[in-house]
Formats: structure tokens, sequence, C-alpha cells
């Protein structure tokens, strides 16, 4: 069965530093794989996706992710955090067919001034 | 558009009481469906729908019921809450091309607190 581990549940940076999110996906063929923000009392966001093409995709807030079929990761990266980059970050991978994801468990950002 | 709307916001109920949780989307999109959200363990899925009069069960469906009489609208219903409820709901609607594109558009979720 598909899975998405998400290993750091709290993450806690400096405003300015750089953030990389890992997520690994159990998946045997390609995957379809998502990065979903939540800001505090909010629903969810699209931040970026990967279907297939360039293994480094672009999304939005200068977000990107690195697709690795090797480590079966796609973690999520920024140069340099804002302070409004606080939330809640999910990995999702599209799960057989009916348009079905499975998500992660989450990871929390905290970012110190 | 209005994309994915969801009512109420917030719900209180009482052990046993039961209620209905509203789901609409202006998109036209066949896929619906409801995940909630507990803390540590991500979203996760209770019902979904291909389209309208088809509905199928995810990975937490008991407790719950669905239906889909319309493309627009998905309410999920609880039939006797229970404190293992209390969890925020959210609903999301997605489209397909030529096959699925797994891209979920969510509603602002419903926080529900059974006491």
């Amino acid at each position: 069965a598909q899975s998405v581990t998400q290993p750091d549940i709290h993450i806690t940076v400096s405003e300015g530093a750089s953030l990389e999110l890992r997520c690994n996906y159990s998946y045997g063929a390609t995957p379809y794989l998502f990065w979903y923000v939540q800001s505090p009392g909010q629903g969810l966001q699209l931040l970026l996706k990967y279907f297939s093409g360039d293994t480094l995709v672009q999304g939005i807030k200068g977000f990107e992710a690195e697709f690795k079929r090797s480590q079966s990761s796609f973690n999520l990266r920024k140069p340099s955090v804002h302070w409004s980059d606080a939330a809640e970050y999910f990995c999702a991978v599209g799960s057989g067919g009916y348009n079905k994801l499975i998500f992660g468990a989450g990871t929390r950002l905290a970012v110190h001034p | 558009n209005a994309g994915v709307t969801q009512t109420p916001k917030f719900q209180v109920l009482k052990t046993g009481q039961s209620m209905t949780l509203q789901c609409a989307q202006d998109m036209n999109h066949e896929y619906m469906s409801w995940y909630r959200q507990d803390p540590g363990m991500g979203l996760r899925l209770i019902h979904y729908s291909v389209g309208a009069g088809i509905t199928d069960q995810g990975e937490v469906p008991n407790g719950y019921n669905v239906s889909r009489s319309t493309t627009e609208d998905f309410p999920l219903r609880l039939l006797s809450a229970a404190p293992s409820q209390t969890s925020v709901y959210f609903c999301a609607s997605s489209y397909s091309t030529q096959g699925p594109t797994y891209e979920q558009y969510f509603g602002p979720g419903t926080r529900l607190t059974v006491t």
C-alpha cells in the first residue's frame, strides 16, 4: 500500500535561514507528489506538485521540491525563510485511481525572528 | 468562483447526537472527498465520490455516511457522534483530464467537538 513518511514532526529555523522538509513515499509506479501548506486555523493550500518531467519543481511563495526516484523522496526547500512561513506542511502522494491522496503526518515549522 | 465551501465552521455536539456537515463546490469537479485531520496523523480519507450517485469508503469510514445526489454537493453525516469524532473535517474536490490528476481543492474546514 502507498504511504508517505515525514520524519520531522517539528522544525524550528531562524528567519532568513534555509529550510529543507523531508518526505519519503512508498509507491510502485511513477508517483504523483504534492506539498500542501496549512497556516494556523486555515485550510490547505497547494504549494507545488510533481507528475513527470523535470525533477526540480518550483512552487508558490519561493518553495521548490526535488523528486529523487532512487531515494523515494520529494523534499521541500526554501533558500530563505520568512516569519510568515510558519505553518504546517504536508506531503502527499496520489493513490491508485479515483483521485485519492495519501498524506503524511505533517511537519510543523516554527520561525524564530 | 467560491471554490469549495463548508458549513458550519465550528460545531459542538453531545455524544449520541447526529448532524450533517455540508460541502459544496462550484467548479464542476467530478471527484469529491471528506478527510479528517487529527494531530500527528495528517489527513485521513473518510469517504469519497467519483460522481453523482457514486460513493465509496476511504480509510476511516466508520460512524459516517455520505451521499451525492448532485455534482455540486457532498454532505457528510455523523450518525451518532462520539468523542473520537472530535476533529477538523475537510471537504475537497478534484478533477480528471485524460486520467486522474489527484490535485485536491480544499474547503476551509469544520472544527467539530463532541463532548
